[in-house]
């Protein structure tokens, strides 16, 4: 069974910009979360969506916003880009169940911001 | 809230040194617990995981038993490799009410020197 993907794996960007991110999940699973990973912070939630609902979402401002699409895939987009937002975004795939389910993460995306 | 702490890194071992990375945890109700190795430039891989109190999760030589009266999750490994150098990170997810959400450490490197 094919892992995580996400695309693509390095951009850069310049301040300002907008950004869109996007992730494939594990064929069957229904919840896709997102995480921001930067060595000052470390692994930070951003949100979690099933069935194309957002039904999670961490602290980060709504420069942040995502959508899930009728086959699970999710894309994450990012507006006007700070330098600040440099870091690698994880996406996560899971069957959605909670209390015992476990989160996949695919490669990454390395956002580097200019 | 809800948190982990892992034990400050980096941690250098020589080969077949015994590991312990300690994970502590606080968390209402009933977390599942887990730990996610990094290796450079990849996504978290997950390494082992337990749903309730005493159950060891094991795999790849390593284990970790769920403490609830000590509010732990310490991974071991009995004989290290080189190839076991990575960064390690505890998590834990609360399950339902918020969901799709894993709370993690901040990650402790290990370092395995031949």
């Amino acid at each position: 069974k094919a892992g995580v993907t996400q695309t693509p794996r390095y951009l850069i960007k310049t301040r300002g910009q907008q950004v869109t991110l996007s992730c494939s999940p594990i064929s069957g699973h229904r919840s896709v979360s997102w995480y921001q990973q930067t060595p000052g912070q470390g692994l930070q939630f951003l949100f979690e969506y099933f069935s194309e609902t957002q039904r999670n979402k961490g602290n980060f401002p709504g420069r942040f916003s995502g959508r899930q699409f009728s086959n699970s895939r999710s894309e994450m987009n990012v507006s006007t880009l700070e330098l600040g937002d440099s870091a690698l975004y994880l996406c996560a795939s899971s069957s959605g169940a909670p209390s015992t389910d476990t989160q996949y993460f695919g490669p990454g995306t390395r956002l580097t911001v200019l | 809230g809800d948190s982990v702490t892992q034990m400050e890194g980096p941690v250098t071992l020589s080969e077949e040194a015994f590991l312990t990375i300690n994970c502590t945890y606080t968390a209402t109700g009933y977390p599942s617990l887990f730990w996610y190795v990094q290796y450079p430039g990849e996504g978290l891989q997950l390494l082992l995981k337990a749903t309730k109190a005493d159950d060891k999760g094991s795999n790849k030589g390593f284990e970790a038993t769920y403490r609830k009266e000590t509010t732990s999750f310490h991974l071991e490994k009995g004989s290290v490799q080189v190839s076991d150098s990575a960064v390690y990170f505890c998590a834990l997810d609360t399950g339902s009410g918020n969901t799709g959400k894993l709370i993690f450490g901040q990650g402790t490197t290990l370092q395995v020197k031949p």
